[in-house]
């Protein structure tokens, strides 16, 4: 079974600094994606960022990157120049890889961040 | 661009009684699903659909629980007779079949509360 473990239950962070959230995970699985979501207080669930993990080199979109290291099972989600619009929970989540059949995702526990003015 | 949509947004119901969740997935969009959350917790994985039929289920999805996607766009979630421990978000999800279609785009959710 697939499990995802999210070990900061709540962060903080001043507005324009940086800012990293930990994720780690547990499988077997040799081919999978990992995911970083985001949920305002609106409840919607947002992309943020995501990897494959049989790519080596870290995804980044805009000012959001990931240090994804596979033999570790790490999965870290850095937010820099955050903005107060950055305040939300995060959720870090996984999926088996897709040729093995429908596959969902599993979701950590999750991070509270807030965005100090 | 297109979006996952989902209605209605709210929904207060009676203990025992029955409620249908609506999502219209993306239109060219293959897989479906359903997860909730109840307040407070993290995201919970309830049952996949692909291809008319249910592909993996979770314990949660108990014969309380049913799927159906009775035309070409909707994709329903209905609860035969609600229990108090059903009020949740539910969200569902949508995704395309290959590579580089893996993410699963989330619609707003169905906020559900059971009296």
């Amino acid at each position: 079974a697939q499990t995802v473990t999210q070990s900061q239950p709540e962060m903080s962070v001043q507005e324009a600094e940086t800012v990293t959230l930990s994720c780690t995970y547990d499988t077997s699985e040799s081919n999978y994606y990992l995911f970083w979501y985001k949920q305002p207080p609106s409840r919607q669930m947002i992309l943020v960022i995501r990897q494959e993990a049989y790519k080596q080199q870290n995804a980044t979109e805009n000012r959001f990157s990931v240090n994804f290291q596979k033999a570790a099972k790490s999965f870290s989600l850095k937010i820099s120049d955050s903005q107060l619009g950055d305040t939300a929970m995060y959720f870090c989540a996984f999926m088996k890889g897709w040729e093995t059949g429908a596959n969902n995702l599993f979701f950590g526990t999750g991070t509270r961040l807030t965005v100090i003015p | 661009e297109p979006e996952v949509t989902q209605t209605p947004s709210h929904q207060v119901t009676q203990m025992g009684q029955e409620v249908i969740l609506r999502c219209v997935p993306i239109s060219n969009h293959l897989y479906f699903y359903w997860y909730r959350q109840i307040l407070g917790q993290k995201v919970e994985f309830l049952v996949s659909f692909y291809n008319n039929e249910i592909s993996e289920k979770s314990e949660i999805f108990d014969d309380q629980f049913s799927v159906e996607r009775p035309d070409g766009s909707n994709f329903t979630l209905k609860i035969r007779s609600t229990k108090l421990e059903d009020s949740a978000m539910y969200f569902c999800a949508s995704r395309g079949n290959r590579g580089y279609q893996e993410t699963q785009y989330f619609g707003p959710g169905t906020r559900l509360l059971v009296l």
